[in-house]
């Protein structure tokens, strides 16, 4: 398989634009992650989804992302309008069913917004 | 609510060394409990997990990992550290039906 796939690997932006983010989780994991990782506040998790369905979105930081998940197969972060404190990593994860949450980490977005 | 806990955000060791990262938990259930390795400019890969089999886990690269539920403890071990073993590691705690919350991370430094 060739992992969670992640795209754009490297993103800058002026500030104001939008951003967006893509995921393709690994075929078949039924659970998908949204982190962002920063020096300041580590690795935490914006969202996730189970079988598409949001799940829990309480780490999303404010209106201005959002997530959708419209396929097993497909999931976008996006930020509208994108702010220099959004630059950071910004992680997509997968798990499969009955798979004891072992997650499995595409290679990040790296995001500068100027 | 689960939270984690690692003791020291950078810690330095002589190659050859023993190797000891500190992780401590906060779980209302059985958890699982995980190391995740990260090199340079990389995603988060698995190095262990625990799922309440053997409380030793052993993981790849000569890691293991005790789970001591009296402590709230799982920490990371390696007898010997490798210039490689130079990374990121981050503990996590979740199980099947919630999330699954990381530390804030140890960066791993090998002196020579």
């Amino acid at each position: 398989d060739a992992g969670v796939i992640q795209s754009p690997r490297h993103e800058v932006t002026e500030m104001g634009q939008e951003v967006t983010l893509r995921c393709k989780p690994i075929s078949g994991h039924d659970y998908l992650f949204w982190y962002r990782q920063t020096m300041m506040r580590g690795l935490e998790l914006l969202i996730y989804f189970n079988n598409n369905v949001p799940i829990d979105d309480s780490g999303m930081p404010e209106d201005r992302f959002s997530a959708k998940m419209p396929n097993a197969s497909f999931s976008t972060l996006k930020i509208q309008p994108s702010e220099p404190r959004d630059s950071a990593v910004y992680f997509c994860a997968s798990i499969p069913p009955l798979g004891g949450n072992t997650i499995y980490f595409g290679e990040g977005s790296w995001l500068t917004v100027v | 609510a689960q939270s984690v806990t690692q003791l020291g955000s950078h810690v330095s060791v002589s190659e050859g060394a023993l190797v000891l990262l500190r992780c401590n938990y906060s779980s209302s259930v059985p958890p699982y409990l995980f190391w995740y390795v990260q090199y340079p400019n990389q995603g988060l890969q698995l190095l262990l997990k625990y799922t309440s089999a053997a409380t030793l886990v052993k993981g790849i690269n000569g890691f293991e990992a005790e789970f001591k539920k009296s402590e709230t403890s799982f920490h990371l071990t390696k007898p010997s550290a490798h210039m490689s073993d130079a990374a990121e590691y981050f503990c996590a705690v979740g199980n099947r039906d919630d999330k699954i919350i990381f530390g804030k991370g140890t960066r791993l430094h090998i002196l020579p």
